[in-house]
């Protein structure tokens, strides 16, 4: 069954906590992602992963950093979280150039208090 | 840049009622859009994909289509159910030809008159 796994479903951090979200997919996609859902504000990129140690920048990188030393597994990493990081976060892959079929994981909700 | 637009934050109607969702879109390159659906609890999944070559997409008793003149594109359905009540999404592929990259608008609330 082909999927994408995020890990864990639901975080709470402290401010100025350093937080890990872990994505990983069966599919041997290429390219993989890494979204922002807020209310009222849609779906925001914050990076993209074309392969291996291969990531850009999306829309709203700022205050984020990713990792991916294995084409299935796709890391998210806050240092140093801050409150309006709170959100949920979707991780996604798609097979590859131009492929509009994108798959999406069920989310991270994640709160810094 | 590529953008999209989708001002309906919310549609409720009753059941067997019309949807209709609009957006909007500007890009430089011959668009693909797409819409997608998010039922709770869960990430979006791909409803239905509409390109110039196309014009109209249909799957799942939704229809998507296109119109350049306008730059616009809709989603539509003859008769909602409780089952299709969800968030729905359109996207624009882009920038460019080949792009992995998929711009979202702010999506449409859709639920059913209690």
């Amino acid at each position: 069954d082909m999927k994408v796994t995020q890990m864990p479903r639901y975080l709470i951090k402290r401010m100025g906590e350093n937080v890990l979200l872990e994505c990983g997919q069966d599919m041997s996609h290429e390219t993989m992602y890494w979204y922002r859902q807020d209310p009222g504000l849609g779906l925001q990129l914050i990076y993209i992963s074309y392969d291996v140690d291969s990531n850009s920048e999306g829309d709203i990188p700022k205050g984020y950093r990713v990792s991916r030393k294995k084409r299935e597994h796709f890391s998210l990493i806050l240092d140093s979280a801050k409150t309006n990081q709170t959100s949920v976060y979707f991780c996604a892959s798609s097979p590859g150039q131009g492929d509009t079929e994108v798959f999406f994981g069920k989310g991270t909700r994640l709160t810094v208090v | 840049g590529d953008s999209v637009t989708q001002k309906q934050g919310q549609v409720t109607l009753s059941e067997d009622d019309f949807l209709f969702i609009n957006c909007t879109y500007s890009t430089t390159t011959y668009p693909t859009l797409l819409w997608y659906v998010q039922y709770p609890g869960q990430g979006p999944q791909l409803l239905l994909k509409v390109t110039t070559a196309n014009n109209k997409g249909i799957s799942r008793g939704f229809e998507a289509t296109y119109d350049k003149g306008t730059t616009s594109f809709h989603l539509q359905k003859a008769s909602v159910q409780e089952s299709d009540s969800a968030v729905y999404f359109c996207a624009l592929v882009g920038p460019g030809t080949g792009s992995n990259r998929l711009t979202f608008g702010k999506g449409t609330k859709f639920s059913l008159i209690p």
